[in-house]
């Protein structure tokens, strides 16, 4: 079965600080992947997406990063992050149709 | 792109009694329109999903609607209950790929 892990669940960082999310998959190939990002008490908005490996698309412009080194391993990244980049990230995947959510991220910047 | 509008933000029923959560969408290539619901503090989860093919799809207690020339699609939810209290969140997308989400309506089902 497909399963989709993605760590830390909760993290509290200074700002300036660096970010590293990481998210992988099992149990199926070539999978779409995606991050969004979730402000509190509001939608989910995307943030980057990956058809494969290399291959990343941004929908906003912002402070984060993102990069699949290997078919079933997105991960997010900031050089610098910003108060404004608290909230809760979640990784999720797809086959064809339907997404898979991670357990998500809760990040705090302060 | 994609733009998905949802409505109501809040919705609160009494227990037993019926939601209905409506959303619109503006891309005509839309052809794949879940439902997903996110318990507090948890990740979204998948509920009920419907193809542009089909005009209603029911589930148990959950049903949802498309009407594809209006370009709007709804979830209904009969015989609430305290457990459906939770964000639901409509979206829609081009074959599941790339899903646009909607604001999310927060129901409180009041026993």
């Amino acid at each position: 079965s497909q399963t989709i892990h993605q760590w830390p669940a909760t993290l509290v960082q200074p700002v300036g600080s660096p970010l590293s999310l990481e998210c992988t998959v099992e149990g199926t190939s070539n999978p779409n992947l995606y991050w969004y990002r979730q402000a509190a008490g509001r939608g989910l908005q995307l943030l980057f997406y990956s058809v494969g490996i290399g291959q990343i698309s941004s929908e906003v412009p912002q402070n984060l990063s993102a990069s699949r080194p290997q078919d079933r391993q997105f991960i997010l990244s900031s050089k610098k992050l910003l108060l404004s980049d608290s909230g809760f990230y979640l990784c999720a995947w797809s086959v064809n149709p339907g997404y898979t959510f991670g357990s998500g991220t809760r990040l705090t910047v302060v | 792109g994609e733009n998905v509008e949802q409505h109501p933000s809040t919705l609160s029923v009494q227990e037993g009694d019926s939601a209905v959560i409506k959303c619109t969408y503006s891309d005509s290539a839309s052809n794949y329109f879940p439902w997903y619901k996110q318990e507090l503090g948890k990740r979204p989860q998948l509920i009920i999903d419907i193809r542009s093919n089909v005009g209603e799809k029911k589930d148990q207690r959950i049903a949802v609607t498309l009407n594809k020339t209006a370009k709007h699609f709804s979830l209904h939810i009969t015989e609430t209950q305290p457990e459906d209290s939770a964000v639901y969140f409509c979206a829609a997308s081009e074959g599941g790929f790339k899903t646009i989400f909607g604001a999310g309506t927060r129901l409180f089902v009041k026993a």
